[in-house]
Formats: C-alpha cells, sequence, structure tokens
C-alpha cells in the first residue's frame, strides 16, 4: 500500500542552525512530491514541489528539498532556521496508479520548534 | 487573485445537529479536497470533488458528504453530529487533481 512517513514527530532545534525534516514514501510509480507548512490555527501553505527535473527543488522561505529515488526520500532543509519557522511540516506524495485516480497521501506531520 | 475562501471560520454546534461548511476555491481551479483536522489524527481526507464529480472519498461514516457546484465552490455537510467531530475542517482547491493544492484558512467547529 502506498504510504508517507514523518519519522520525527518533533524536532528542537536552536535559531540560526540548519534543519532537515525527514520525508520516506512507498510508492508504486513516479510520484509528485510536496512540503507544506502549517502555522497554529492556519490552513497549510505549499512550500515546494517536485514533478521531475532536477532533483533539488528551491521552495520559498529559504527551503529547498532533495528528491532521491533510490532512497525514496524527499527530505526538506534549511541552512538556518529563524524563530518564525516553528510551525508543522506536513510532505505528501501523489500519483496515479493503474485503474485508478490520482490520490494525495499525506504524512502524519513533523512540528519543528525553535529554541532561542 | 483571491485565495481560498471558507466559511464560517468558527461554528459551535451541539450534538445531533448538522452543520454545512462552504468553500470557494481560487478562480480557475476546478478541484476541491475536503480534510479533517485533529490533534489525535492529524490530516484526514474527507473527500475530492472534479468538475462537480465526486473522484475520491476517504473513510468515513456517511454522515459525512459533500457536492461541488458548477462555479466549482463546494459545500461539506455533517449530519447527526458527535462530539468526535470537533476538528479543524479545511478545503483546498486546485487547478486539476495532479497539480498543487491550496488551502483555506479552516472551518473550526466544536460540538458540544
Amino acid at each position: 500500500a502506498q504510504s508517507v512517513t514523518q519519522p520525527d514527530i518533533h524536532i528542537t532545534v536552536s535559531e540560526g542552525a540548519s534543519l532537515e525534516l525527514r520525508c520516506n514514501y512507498s510508492y508504486g510509480a513516479t510520484p509528485y512530491l510536496f512540503w507544506y507548512v502549517q502555522s497554529p490555527g492556519q490552513g497549510l501553505q505549499l512550500l515546494l514541489k517536485y514533478f521531475s527535473g532536477d532533483t533539488l527543488v528551491q521552495g520559498i522561505k529559504g527551503f529547498e528539498a532533495e528528491f532521491k529515488r533510490s532512497q525514496s526520500s524527499f527530505n526538506l532543509r534549511k541552512p538556518s532556521v529563524h524563530w518564525s519557522d516553528a510551525a508543522e511540516y506536513f510532505c505528501a506524495v501523489g500519483g496515479q496508479l493503474m485503474d485508478s485516480n490520482y490520490q494525495l497521501i499525506w504524512g502524519a506531520g513533523t512540528k519543528l520548534i525553535i529554541k532561542p | 487573485k483571491a485565495g481560498v475562501t471558507q466559511t464560517p471560520r468558527y461554528l459551535i454546534k451541539t450534538r445531533g445537529q448538522q452543520v454545512t461548511l462552504s468553500c470557494s476555491p481560487i478562480s480557475g481551479h476546478r478541484s476541491v479536497s475536503w480534510y479533517q483536522q485533529t490533534p489525535g489524527q492529524g490530516l484526514q481526507f474527507l473527500f475530492e470533488y472534479f468538475s462537480e464529480t465526486q473522484r475520491n472519498k476517504g473513510n468515513f461514516p456517511g454522515r459525512f458528504s459533500g457536492r461541488q457546484f458548477s462555479n466549482s465552490r463546494s459545500e461539506m455537510n455533517v449530519s447527526t453530529l458527535e462530539l468526535g467531530d470537533s476538528a479543524l475542517y479545511l478545503c483546498a482547491g486546485a487547478r486539476d487533481p495532479a497539480y498543487e493544492q491550496y488551502f483555506g484558512p479552516g472551518t473550526r467547529l466544536t460540538v458540544t
């Protein structure tokens, strides 16, 4: 079955430090890949997406993600986090298998806590 | 251009009542998906509509239903509300089901 795993429920990072949030997926086809961010009480905002082409994708707010097909991963990175990055981050994987509609599968989310 | 709008933003209902939530996607976006978000269960997919047709449905009871109109606006209805239906209900629009989704701010439903 298709699945998306975000292994870390919470991550605590000091302000100014680098960040990597992990996302692994199981999917029987070439997927579309997304990262979204959600601030408390808000909707989700698209950070970046991968459909094809260059496997290193740049997004908004200084985030980037790298698609590694061999590892079935799409990890999100930022070189230096700011207190305003404290939020919950969701990875999503989309695709269409034979005889089915396109589906988007969501990870459980990773809550990012920033230490001053 | 205007973003995704959801109305109402907050709602308090009593057990047994029914509720209708509304979502208007960005102009030109014909796909609308609905999600339920709770602290314990995370983001749960309810259903997706594209050009007025339900394409996908999540694993929710029949009390949860939806529809989409010709102008792409969508409504979801929950009948016979239960305490466990208290959640943030998010809708997301997309130009096409295979494209990225754009989320509204959500409707916070509290069932007492």
